[in-house]
């Protein structure tokens, strides 16, 4: 399975600022995913991130929130804007490899305050 | 840290049980399903899947039966560990689809008494 990292591993930040969190992975793959879990909930898919196209975002999620780059085939990143408490979540990236199979990074937990 | 378990369903069993989690999914169209294991502090961790055209599927350890009459997925984890203590989660999608969207259950905490 792939190795995915995560940049931050966690962050504090204050409202209204933005994070750019990264997602490296050490083979190339097509098709990444961005996920959100609040505390205590599911993961939620944010958007599809596939390298040279636009990503697709979910219902809920606006690409001026949750801008997402995506430069080449090992590299993505997502920031989350103009932070709010309801923002602290962790943020997960994942990568689809094989027919079905999808793996996931060890998440940042972000907690705005 | 904080925990993603705490409003979660729990299950709590004795070392060396065996351990039984059940899932519930939404769509019938849904042709892929995986089973993710989310120890805390953790991203999920791919335990086992199965396809629609198959009802049963074993891995070391642990079995997922799939029951599409009534759309229920289960994970029996035999000889349950303390290393076993985790959120888990089933996940479903149509695996035909373009963009293969995983959708997510709402876990269970699994944990597991010495």
């Amino acid at each position: 399975s792939a190795v995915i990292s995560q940049k931050p591993s966690r962050d504090i930040c204050q409202r209204g600022t933005s994070l750019t969190i990264q997602c490296q992975v050490d083979s190339q793959v097509t098709m990444m995913f961005w996920y959100r879990q609040q505390p205590g909930q599911s993961l939620t898919l944010i958007a599809t991130a596939n390298q040279g196209s636009e990503a697709t975002y979910e219902s809920g999620f606006v690409i001026d929130k949750f801008p997402i780059s995506r430069p080449n085939l090992t590299f993505s990143t997502l920031t989350v804007s103009n932070m709010s408490p309801e923002d602290s979540s962790i943020y997960l990236c994942s990568v689809r490899q094989g027919l079905r199979e999808q793996y996931f990074g060890p998440g940042t937990r972000l907690t705005v305050t | 840290g904080e925990s993603v378990g705490l409003h979660l369903p729990t299950l709590s069993v004795q070392e060396g049980d065996n351990s039984i989690i059940n899932c519930a999914y939404s769509n019938s169209a849904s042709d892929y399903f995986i089973w993710y294991k989310q120890e805390s502090g953790k991203g999920p961790q791919f335990i086992i899947d199965i396809r629609s055209n198959m009802d049963k599927r074993q891995g070391q350890r642990v079995t997922v039966l799939l029951n599409k009459t009534v759309k229920h997925l289960s994970l029996q984890i035999a000889a349950t560990q303390p290393g076993d203590s985790a959120v888990y989660f089933c996940a479903e999608t149509l695996s035909g689809g373009s963009n293969y969207k995983l959708t997510f259950g709402k876990g269970t905490l699994l944990t597991v008494n010495p």
